[in-house]
C-alpha cells in the first residue's frame, strides 16, 4: 500500500484566497483525522470521520474551515477565505477504528501551507 | 479532560541511552503510542503498550508504564545520531475514536 497520499505538499498562496488540501486515505480504514501542526501550538485535531461520516469538529478554528468526506477514499479540508495565522502542516492519518493495534493512526506526509 | 503532557527538549550524546517521559491524565485509556516525526515528514508508530502490561521491549527501544502514576517512558539504547527527531506520546481511551497527543519532545543526539 502507498500510505496516506495528501496533496499538495507544499502550497504559497496570498491572503484572502481558497486553499483546499486532499488526502487519500489508507485502502481499506475507516477513520480519519485532520491534524495542523504548529510550533506554537503543536499538533492539534481538527477533525475526524468515521465511515464518512464527521463524528468531531470541535477542534474546527472557526467557520472559515471546512472538511468533507465523500467517500471511503478521498477528504478535503478548504480553507476560505486563508489569513497569514492558518500557515501551518496540516497532515491527514487515517485508522482501521476498533482493532486493537489496528488503531494505531498513519499520518501522512502533511502539506505545508504558506499564507501571505 | 483527557490531556497528555511530555518535556519539549531532550539532548544526549551519541552512544548514550535517551529516557523520554509522558504523563497522561486518562485513567480509562487502554493503549499508549509513541510517534516518531523526522524533520519535513509526517508521525510514525515506534511502538505502542497495551495498559495491563508494565513494560515491552523492542530492540533497543524499551516502554516503561506505571499505570498508578499514569506515567510512559521510552528509552532508546545506544542512541544514534538518526534518532534525533521529535517523539509523541499518545493515549487512546475506551470506545473513542480520538487519540490525545502530547506536544512532543524534540531529541538532539551529539556525536
Amino acid at each position: 500500500d502507498a500510505g496516506v497520499i495528501q496533496s499538495p505538499r507544499h502550497e504559497v498562496t496570498e491572503m484572502g484566497q481558497e486553499v483546499t488540501l486532499r488526502c487519500k486515505p489508507i485502502s481499506g480504514h475507516n477513520s480519519l483525522f485532520w491534524y495542523r501542526q504548529t510550533m506554537m501550538r503543536g499538533l492539534e485535531l481538527l477533525i475526524y470521520f468515521n465511515n464518512n461520516v464527521p463524528i468531531d469538529d470541535s477542534g474546527m478554528p472557526e467557520d472559515r474551515f471546512s472538511a468533507k468526506m465523500p467517500n471511503a477514499s478521498f477528504s478535503t479540508l478548504k480553507i476560505q477565505p486563508s489569513e497569514p495565522r492558518d500557515s501551518a502542516v496540516y497532515f491527514c492519518a487515517s485508522s482501521l477504528s476498533w482493532g486493537g493495534p489496528g488503531e494505531t493512526q498513519y499520518f501522512g506526509p502533511g502539506t505545508r501551507l504558506l499564507v501571505l | 479532560g483527557e490531556d497528555v503532557e511530555q518535556s519539549l527538549f531532550l539532548s544526549v550524546r551519541e552512544g548514550d541511552s535517551s529516557v523520554i517521559n509522558c504523563t497522561y491524565t486518562d485513567s480509562s485509556s487502554t493503549y499508549l503510542y509513541w510517534y516518531k516525526q523526522e524533520p519535513g515528514a509526517g508521525l510514525q508508530l515506534l511502538t505502542y503498550i497495551f495498559s495491563n502490561m508494565d513494560m515491552k521491549q523492542d530492540q533497543r527501544l524499551t516502554v516503561l508504564l506505571n499505570k498508578k502514576d499514569k506515567h510512559l517512558s521510552l528509552r532508546i539504547a545506544d542512541t544514534q545520531t538518526g534518532d534525533s527527531a521529535i517523539y509523541f506520546c499518545a493515549e487512546k481511551g475506551t470506545g473513542g475514536f480520538k487519540t490525545i497527543f502530547g506536544a512532543g519532545t524534540r531529541l538532539f543526539v551529539k556525536a
